[in-house]
């Protein structure tokens, strides 16, 4: 069974800091992974969508990297933000399966 | 854009009554999903429906019905509601159940009292 693991379960940074969410999945057998955005009572907005085949995405300020073989995706944030403070999840998507397997997010609140 | 939608909202139930979660998405997406989500428990699958008129199970569906009604519309069904459905439940679609990008909806938050 799919586990999806993220380091850390929250992160405070001040503005300006460049950072970086992990993400860790058990099989590497996957069609894609994609990173969400989750607002307090909102629901998830698709930040970026990696393909088994691709090595990284990149959109504005968000750069998604993928590394298959070793089961793991980081997203960097550069120049953060306030309003970039929210939940980040990561979801894998398998072969084996028909579901995306959720990690447990990551906190992230970026101070003034 | 509307992207997908859920109703209702909110809505609070007592332990046995029956309610329908609606969802619509205007993408013309084919494939339609249900989660809820839980703190501690993250995200989880209820039902899906890979595209019009096939529906198949998640990883949690036991209390739980859909129904694929055409191409745009998906609905969850709890029959006899329990304080263990207690949940935001979780509409998404995305145009190819393998390779598409997943959008979600809003959220419903259910309370079974």
């Amino acid at each position: 069974k799919q586990e999806v693991t993220q380091i850390p379960a929250a992160l405070s940074v001040p503005e300006g800091e460049n950072l970086v969410l992990n993400c860790s999945f058990t099989d590497s057998a996957i069609y894609n992974l994609q990173w969400f955005r989750q607002d307090p009572g909102k629901g998830l907005t698709s930040l970026l969508l990696i393909q088994s085949s691709q090595r990284e995405q990149t959109s504005g300020r968000l750069n998604a990297s993928l590394d298959k073989s070793s089961g793991r995706s980081t997203l960097y944030i550069a120049a953060s933000q306030p309003g970039d403070s929210a939940t980040y999840l990561c979801a894998v998507n398998n072969n084996a399966g028909n579901m995306l397997t959720f990690g447990g997010g990551t906190r992230l609140m970026v101070k003034p | 854009n509307a992207g997908v939608t859920q109703t209702p909202k909110f809505q609070v139930l007592k332990t046995g009554q029956s309610m329908t979660l609606q969802c619509a998405q205007d993408m013309n997406h084919n494939s339609m999903y249900w989660y809820r989500q839980d703190p501690g428990m993250g995200l989880r699958l209820i039902y899906y429906s890979a595209s019009e008129g096939t529906t198949d199970k998640g990883e949690v569906p036991n209390g739980y019905n859909v129904s694929r009604l055409n191409k745009r519309e998906f609905s969850l069904r709890l029959e006899s509601a329990a304080p263990s459905q207690t949940s935001v439940y979780f509409c998404a679609s995305s145009e190819d159940r393998a390779y598409g990008e997943l959008f979600f909806g809003e959220g419903s938050r259910l309370t079974v009292l």
